[in-house]
């Protein structure tokens, strides 16, 4: 069955930099657009960042762009997220999905926290 | 950016309830919209696409409906299992936006 499991969330200070991976199982990966989606504590869902399968278009939300990056490496059958400049409203459990008939996310990961404090 | 405006922001009912949520986009969607559910610490879990289609192994006390810019989620019988969070979700257009969801809580 398909399996998305991320890892590299933690504790940071303002200004740091942190990388998730989300690791596919039981999927051709290099099949699916991906993207990375947010969940700041007690509050809803917030798209963060879109990549297509080839990795050639990516789409960001404002509120990261020029700060995060998203990449893969299909041969690993990995998503990312690169987070650099992190302020305390990044913190988050960040997710990534599977974006299923361009239109919408039929598999999640389990999430990884990441929280952003001096 | 297409903003997407739920309502109620929650609602309280029992087991054996019709509930209706509602989703309203800034701008017309077509049939470009999901929903999903969500409960505590876990993960959302996609219950409907483009409006209306029921995603593989959701039971069919739920549906969708609409399109353009407003749209209704439906569960015919509330079931307790389904206490929960549910958002929509726009697909349209880039940057995807969600919905401030909508909470079934227990009467």
């Amino acid at each position: 069955q398909v399996q998305l499991v991320e890892s590299g969330g933690g504790l940071v200070k303002p200004g740091g930099s942190l990388r998730l991976s989300c690791a596919g199982s039981g999927l051709t990966f290099s099949d699916y657009y991906m993207s990375w989606i947010r969940q700041a504590p007690g509050k809803g869902l917030e798209w963060v960042s879109h990549i297509t399968s080839s990795g050639t278009t990516i789409y960001n939300a404002d509120s990261v762009k020029g700060r995060f990056t998203i990449s893969r490496d299909n041969a690993k059958n990995s998503l990312y997220l690169q987070m650099n400049s992190l302020r305390a409203e990044d913190t988050a459990v960040y997710y990534c999905a599977r974006f299923f008939g361009l239109q919408s996310f039929d598999y999640w990961g389990q999430g990884t926290p990441v929280t952003v404090s001096s | 950016d297409i903003q997407m405006t739920q309502s109620p922001s929650s609602v309280s009912a029992s087991v054996g309830d019709r509930v209706t949520i509602t989703c309203r986009a800034s701008q017309g969607i077509s049939s470009w919209l999901a929903w999903y559910q969500q409960k505590p610490g876990k993960a959302p879990n996609l219950l409907i696409y483009a409006a209306s289609t029921l995603q593989s192994g959701v039971p069919s006390r739920f549906s969708g409906s609409g399109s353009g810019t407003d749209f209704t989620l439906t569960i015919s019988s509330l079931q307790p299992e389904d206490f929960a969070t549910y958002y929509c979700q726009q697909a349209n257009s880039f940057p995807l936006t969600f919905g401030g969801g909508t909470k079934v809580e227990i009467k």
